[in-house]
């Protein structure tokens, strides 16, 4: 069965500085997607970035970009310029051959002005 | 506007009782699921539907019911089975084995 670690509970960054939330995964499958998800307080879920596996080329979504290691099976994600809005929990997920998500655990970024 | 509403936002209910939480979507997805959100942990599936009329189970259905009698509509009900009910719950839906879940607002469910 697929798992996916976040092995940082809580990180936090500067104002406008850069921050990388770390993301782990166990397959066994070669095709698959990863994605970043992102709840802010108001509890909405909302999607950050989304990385193919079969891609070599690293999503970059505006100041989120992610290194996508598939032999290391890792996923960070990279926040440049952070912004107090970017203050929420964010969620790595794996989504399986069945189509169906897989979560990890979250990490809470805290963005200090 | 299209999008994915879930009510209520706040839901109270007694020990015993069942109680049902709405996920309602204009977006002409096909596939919707059910997700319970608890302090610390992400997302667990309780149920997924991908076409009208058919849902399956996921990693912790018990004590939890759904329909699917409408593409738009995908109502979960928390039985009275459920030991632990008091969660956040979230609904979401996606294109029939697309990538993307587009989520609702949430339902906080308090059992006193």
């Amino acid at each position: 069965a697929q798992t996916v670690t976040q092995s940082q509970p809580e990180m936090s960054v500067q104002e406008a500085e850069t921050v990388t939330l770390s993301c782990t995964y166990d397959t066994s499958e070669s095709d698959y997607y990863l994605f970043w998800y992102k709840q802010p307080p108001s509890r909405q879920m909302i999607l950050v970035i989304r990385q193919e596996a079969y891609k070599q080329q690293n999503a970059t979504e505006n100041r989120f970009s992610v290194n996508f290691q598939k032999a290391a099976k890792s996923f960070s994600l990279k926040i440049s310029d952070s912004q107090l809005g970017d203050a929420a929990m964010y969620f790595c997920a794996y989504r399986s051959s069945n189509y169906q998500l897989i979560w990890g655990a979250g990490t809470k970024l805290i963005i200090k002005p | 506007d299209g999008g994915i509403t879930q009510s209520p936002k706040y839901l109270f209910r007694k020990e015993g009782q069942n109680v049902t939480l709405s996920c309602e979507q204009n977006l002409n997805h096909d596939a919707m699921y059910w997700y319970r959100q608890d302090p610390g942990q992400g997302l667990r599936l309780i149920y997924y539907s991908q076409i009208v009329n058919d849902f399956q189970k996921g990693d912790i259905a018990e004590g939890y019911s759904v329909s699917r009698e409408k593409k738009e509509s995908f109502p979960l009900t928390v039985t009275s089975a459920q030991k632990n009910p008091t969660a956040f719950y979230l609904c979401a839906s996606g294109r029939q084995n697309n990538n993307e879940q587009f989520f609702g607002p949430g339902t906080r469910l308090t059992v006193l």
